[in-house]
This record gives C-alpha cells, structure tokens and sequence, in this order.
C-alpha cells in the first residue's frame, strides 16, 4: 500500500463550488504539506503543518484552507472554486529529517 | 516565490549519455535536495546535499553544491531510457522556518533509446 495516498485522484467541479482534497498517511510523520503544480511554474506551497495543532500558511493560501484532523490526515478546501485554481495538487508528509514523501496528486479542473 | 531556477528547462540525450542539469538559487541554505517526478506522478527524493558538503554521490547520480556561486548540478550518468522525467531541485532555506522546501521550476529530461 502506498505511504501518503490523496482522494479523489481527478475531479472536475464548477465556478463557486466548495471541494476538498484529502490526503492520508502512514509513515507516522508530524509533518505535513500541500502544493499546487502548474505547468511550467513548479512546485508552490499552499499551506503546512508541523504537528496537529500547527497550521502554517505558504506561499499562495489565498482561496485555500486547511485542517488536521489527526497526525495521519491533512485536508485541503477551496471554498468557492475558481478556474485558475485548476491545478496539480499534492500532499507530502516529512519525519525525522529533511526529505519529503510526496502523494500521487489530485488533478482537478475548474470550469 | 521561486527560489531554485535549473538550467536547462529542457534536455534531450540518446541513451548512455551523461545528463547534466544545474539548478540556481539565491538565498543562504541549509540543504538543497534533487527530485524526481514523472509525468504526471508524485515527486520522488533523488539526494540531499547539505550546505557544508561540496559533493554526494548515489548510484549513477552525482551532486555538486557550490555556495559561493550559489548553484548546484545534478549529473545522470549513463542515462537509460527509464531516466525520462522532470527533475527539480529545492532548497530549505537558512534563518526562516526549517523542513520548509522551496522548489525550481524543473528540468525536463528526455533519454531517447
């Protein structure tokens, strides 16, 4: 089974819907991430979290949220999605050092 | 915003060939790390090279970290086809918040049989 897995894998919603994606791990990691890839820009970081009550917000968090509700789970929402929100997103979890695990993505389209 | 820029944004080699890629950064770090994604997947950690460390080898990778100039390259050598991906590099950056990465934009290799 993999070690951080994310769900749904693709999703397409409209303008103004509410969405979450969720990621799940099993690697015991406190620390957690979510990123948004687009097309030529690479990896940018959305928010971060280093055990269940720290949540840090990254570099583009505007229009996202997120929650911790255990150790293993880390959620991101778009409150009301936009369409430059299509995007890549992926979660990532880290432990004892520097070196981070990466889920498989979300691909979402927002039309 | 961007910390790492790699150089080239794209590269195409014939198999058995040496794959070079540089990546730029432009605040102090702590570490720079090489990964690997491909197309379409998660991101795979490839190596990690600290700030005080000059080279790290790992199978057919080698990494070079040059401070001064802040810059680092990745070598791939004796590419095989399998070695097709994007990799990028990311640095954890000094005197902000540690575990914290920033990444390049990527370099897109393509090994052709």
């Amino acid at each position: 089974d993999a070690d951080v897995t994310q769900t749904p894998r693709n999703r397409i919603t409209k303008t103004g819907k509410r969405i979450m994606l969720e990621c799940s791990q099993t690697k015991g990691h406190d620390r957690m991430y979510w990123y948004r890839q687009d097309p030529g820009l690479g990896l940018r970081l959305i928010y971060y979290s280093f055990d269940v009550k720290d949540i840090n917000k990254g570099e583009i968090s505007d229009g996202y949220s997120v929650s911790r509700q255990a150790q293993a789970k880390f959620s991101l929402s778009l409150e009301s999605a936009i369409p430059n929100q299509t995007a890549l997103y992926f979660c990532a979890t880290s432990g004892g050092g520097e070196t981070q695990y990466f889920g498989p993505g979300t691909r979402l389209l927002v039309l | 915003s961007q910390q790492g820029e790699e150089d080239p944004q794209a590269l195409s080699i014939q198999e058995g060939e040496n794959a070079t890629m540089n990546c730029s950064y432009k605040t102090s770090i702590n570490n720079l790390q090489w990964y690997r994604q491909n197309s379409g997947r998660g991101l795979v950690h490839l190596i990690l090279i600290r700030s005080n460390e000059r080279e790290k080898h790992s199978g057919r990778l080698r990494v070079t970290l040059d401070t001064s100039k802040k810059s680092s390259s990745l070598l791939i050598t004796a590419s095989r086809a399998a070695d097709t991906a994007s990799y990028f590099c990311a640095t954890e950056n000094s005197g902000g918040s540690n575990y914290k990465l920033t990444f390049g934009k990527g370099t897109l290799l393509t090994v052709n049989p």
